[in-house]
């Protein structure tokens, strides 16, 4: 079955710097890729996703890359701020009808 | 208005007890999931449930059940607690049919789960 890796567990940056966040899959039939954020006590949310049929996808300061060859993708976070701070899922979705695999996550603090 | 609300937030029970945690969604979405969020933050997919099929994690106990009385719910049903089924439950859904497709999911709060 589909296994994702994720690294660093933990990731300590400045407020102001980026933060790279990278994820591995193992089944080249996984097609949808989304980023959760969890925030201590809270509910995991979406903050990004995207499809193998795109390399690349941005949102404000939050960006996600895809390479399907060698089966990886990455979150970027520029010009991290205090509330950037959180814990980061990323996840796989194998195939039509089969359940999502999630990162073992990695925790964001952003320091003033 | 709250799109996938879970009952309760807060569980505390004796080991060998029989308990349920409910989840209700209001997105009009077909298929709802149950996680178990453990200590070091692992989440785990437990169950994922629409009208026409139920995935089950392999290594989910059978003690677990999931029970949909109508497509906005899936509840879900403890035998005989044990001490490591402390954990986070988080409940969630997403619309999975063809057309405008869609894989987004949506979590409710979480139900802190704490067997004593």
């Amino acid at each position: 079955g589909e296994n994702v890796e994720q690294h660093p567990s933990t990731l300590s940056v400045q407020e102001g710097d980026s933060a790279v966040i990278k994820c591995t899959y193992s089944d080249s039939a996984s097609n949808y890729f989304p980023w959760y954020k969890q925030e201590l006590g809270k509910r995991p949310q979406l903050i990004i996703d995207i499809r193998s049929n795109v390399g690349e996808k941005k949102d404000q300061r939050i960006a996600v890359t895809l390479n399907k060859t060698a089966k990886h993708f990455s979150l970027h976070i520029t010009e991290t701020q205090p509330e950037d701070s959180a814990v980061y899922f990323c996840a796989a979705l194998p195939n039509y009808g089969q359940n999502f695999v999630f990162g073992p996550g990695t925790r964001l603090s952003v320091l003033p | 208005d709250t799109a996938v609300s879970q009952t309760p937030k807060y569980l505390v029970t004796q080991m060998g007890n029989d308990k349920s945690i409910k989840c209700e969604q209001n997105l009009g979405h077909d298929t709802m999931y149950w996680y178990k969020q453990d200590s070091k933050k692992f989440l785990k997919i437990m169950f994922s449930y629409n009208n026409k099929e139920l995935i089950i994690n392999e290594t989910v106990p059978n003690r677990f059940s999931p029970k949909s009385p109508d497509k906005a719910h899936l509840n879900l049903h403890i035998n005989s607690l044990e001490l490591g089924d402390s954990a986070v439950y988080f409940c969630a859904s997403s619309q999975r049919t063809s057309g405008l497709f869609t894989d987004t999911q949506y979590f409710g709060p979480g139900t802190r789960l704490t067997v004593l």
